[in-house]
């Protein structure tokens, strides 16, 4: 069936390393693409999307990468901070309709 | 910025009890959604809303109504509360059905 999933459910990085987040899809219909960030005790929050017809999109020290041919997606942050610290979730929409499908979930841990 | 805001952190109710739980969104979005958070279950839909008064059934609706009289505000109504939803719930709203802007969340106990 149809699923969107997280190849790590822990990752930890030392503060000041670039930290990479992978998830992957299944459905190759899938047009657009989303990554949150939920911090302890917090609903999820925007970080950034891309859509289908794009192979990289880059915002303020984080880059999302599609990769349509394997069905893979990865969120990349730059000098990783403590503060970036959360989980982080991956969506897609595919043909079937337009309801974001939610991955789920890898914790990003931060060390000092 | 888009608020999205539910009305209560944390509730405790009994077994039995009616429950209410609100959100309201200051954007004037057409979309509003309840989802449940289980750890090692994710974010699974409950119901959604296009418009007022109108409302579909998500994955999991079984135990859960909705009401939506009003543009900005979308309610979650548990009939009668049990234990299996003990639940972090959160509320969403969006302009298209793609970048949904969540709430806080309400983290509901049932005892």
């Amino acid at each position: 069936g149809e699923s969107v999933g997280l190849h790590l459910p822990t990752l930890s990085v030392q503060e000041g390393d670039n930290s990479i987040i992978n998830c992957a899809y299944s459905n190759s219909a899938s047009d657009y693409f989303i990554w949150y960030k939920q911090e302890s005790g917090k609903g999820p929050q925007f970080i950034i999307d891309i859509r289908s017809n794009m192979d990289k999109r880059q915002g303020q020290r984080v880059t999302v990468l599609l990769n349509k041919t394997v069905k893979h997606l990865s969120l990349q942050i730059a000098a990783t901070q403590p503060g970036d610290s959360a989980v982080y979730f991956c969506a897609e929409i595919g043909n079937a309709g337009n309801m974001l499908t939610f991955g789920g979930g890898t914790r990003l841990m931060v060390k000092p | 910025d888009v608020k999205v805001t539910q009305s209560s952190r944390y509730l405790v109710k009994r077994t039995g009890e009616k429950v209410f739980l609100e959100c309201v969104q200051d954007m004037d979005h057409e979309n509003m959604f309840w989802y449940r958070q289980d750890p090692g279950l994710g974010l699974r839909l409950i119901y959604f809303s296009y418009d007022v008064k109108m409302k579909e059934k998500g994955d999991i609706p079984e135990g859960y109504s909705v009401s939506r009289e009003k543009k900005e505000r979308f309610s979650l109504i548990l009939e009668s509360a049990s234990t299996n939803q003990t639940s972090m719930y959160l509320c969403a709203s969006s302009y298209g059905g793609e970048k949904l802007f969540f709430g806080s969340g309400t983290q509901l106990s049932v005892l």
